[in-house]
């Protein structure tokens, strides 16, 4: 079973551009999580998406928006890049349950986002 | 809000040593995660424990729900075991749903 990809592995950009990552779920997990980790600080809950829709975000600007589409793969685009970007951007994908708590959430390699 | 804490922040033995990481949270929950992270940056699930002791291989994770308390145990350490050890306890969004909040990470270095 494959597990969850994210591309591009790394990603160097400048300030005011625009970035896309991509992340491919396991198969049948219909949830992706965005988590940030910018250098020296620990990981933080960006975005969560299940079935097709932004279900929740965490403390970041609107310029951090993505998107899931129909076979749940997911994309985040950070609109007018900051130096502040510079980051590892990790996806994970689960199982979504209403009545089942405590889905593991399957990591992936994650992309560096370098903003020069 | 949930605060994790870990100590130590950094922890460099010999090899062979036992190696224990510890993990405290603020808040009441149900389930705790330890996670590795690689220096490439990727993060592996270990363990996953609501109560109780898990072990894996050389790894024990330990929880005490009561004192909000985990530990991550590695006995017979190797320098592979090199990494950074995470905790992570789960933030409800809606019912079956959780985003993660994490603990700012153990750095482990064992040397040969």
């Amino acid at each position: 079973e494959a597990g969850v990809t994210q591309s591009p592995t790394h990603l160097i950009k400048t300030r005011g551009q625009q970035a896309t990552l991509r992340c491919s779920p396991i198969s049948g997990h219909t949830s992706v999580y965005w988590y940030q980790q910018a250098l020296g600080l620990g990981l933080q809950f960006l975005l969560w998406y299940d079935e097709g829709e932004e279900r929740n975000r965490g403390n970041f600007p609107p310029r951090f928006s993505g998107r899931q589409f129909p076979n749940y793969s997911s994309e985040l685009n950070v609109n007018a890049l900051e130096l502040e970007d510079s980051a590892l951007y990790l996806c994970a994908s689960s199982l979504f349950r209403t009545l089942i708590s405590n889905q593991p959430q399957h990591f992936g390699d994650g992309t560096r986002l370098s903003i020069l | 809000k949930n605060e994790v804490e870990q100590s130590p922040q950094n922890l460099t033995a010999q090899e062979g040593e036992f190696i224990t990481i510890n993990c405290s949270y603020s808040v009441g929950i149900s389930a705790l995660h330890w996670l590795q992270q690689h220096p490439g940056g990727g993060i592996v699930s270990l363990f996953m424990l609501s109560s109780g002791k898990k072990k894996h291989g050389r790894l024990i994770a330990t929880i005490n729900i009561q004192e909000k308390h985990s530990s991550l145990h590695i006995t017979a350490s190797h320098p592979r075991d090199s990494a950074v050890y995470i905790c992570a306890v789960p933030s409800p969004i809606i019912q079956g749903a959780q985003k993660l909040v994490f603990g700012q990470g153990t750095r482990l270095t064992i040397n040969p």
